[in-house]
């Protein structure tokens, strides 16, 4: 079974900071996927950036990116120039990619951008 | 950009009641999820479908969930008899084939059981 832990229950930062979430997480299978998702106060569930186990390149989305450490089983988001849009509880999440799929989801951070 | 989307948005039922919550994926996907999420706490993967059945479930998903396909575009989650601790946010997710493994989620159903 695979577990997901996010070590932050709360963040904050200043708008136009940079701040990171951190990720870990622990299983035995090889072929696997981690995301972020973001959960506004709307709680819809909005994909931030995926990666990909077997790529040892880490993952970029304009002002997200993570820092994939895969012997360390770590997934940590970092958001650059923060806006107050970003605020929102973020969701580290664990997909594997041999089987349907489910996602095993880590409890999650309250990020919180100040103006 | 194509979506997944969810009714009701909220749903307030007696305890013992039925209720269905209905679902539209992503009309190309071929894989389709029911989470749920308890206020203040993490999503919860309860069931995923793949061929028109089951292929696998949660210990939460017990005998009083059922899900269905019913046409080509609906994905269903059954609820027979609703407890209080059913109470809870169900999100609808879909992905497409092998290879395509980022799920996409609908808005949610916030169920309010009384």
């Amino acid at each position: 079974a695979q577990t997901v832990t996010q070590s932050q229950p709360e963040m904050s930062v200043q708008e136009a900071e940079t701040v990171t979430l951190s990720c870990t997480y622990d299983t035995s299978e090889s072929n696997y996927y981690l995301f972020w998702y973001k959960q506004p106060p709307s709680r819809q569930m909005i994909l931030v950036i995926r990666q990909e186990a077997y790529k040892q390149q880490n993952a970029t989305e304009n002002r997200f990116s993570v820092n994939f450490q895969k012997a360390a089983k770590s997934f940590s988001l970092k958001i650059s120039d923060s806006q107050l849009g970003d605020t929102a509880m973020y969701f580290c999440a664990f997909g594997v990619g041999t089987s349907y799929g489910k996602l095993t989801f880590g409890q999650g951070t309250i990020l919180t951008v100040h103006p | 950009e194509p979506e997944v989307t969810q009714t009701p948005s909220h749903q307030v039922t007696q305890m013992g009641q039925e209720v269905i919550l209905r679902c539209v994926p992503i009309s190309n996907h071929l894989y389709f999820y029911w989470y749920r999420q308890i206020l203040g706490q993490k999503v919860e993967f309860l069931v995923s479908f793949y061929n028109n059945e089951i292929s696998e479930k949660s210990e939460i998903f017990d005998d009083q969930f059922s899900v269905e396909r019913p046409d080509g575009s609906n994905f269903t989650l059954k609820i027979r008899s609703t407890k209080l601790e059913d109470s809870a946010m169900y999100f609808c997710a879909s992905r497409g084939t092998s290879g395509q493994e980022t799920q996409y989620f609908g808005p949610g159903t916030r169920l309010l059981v009384l």
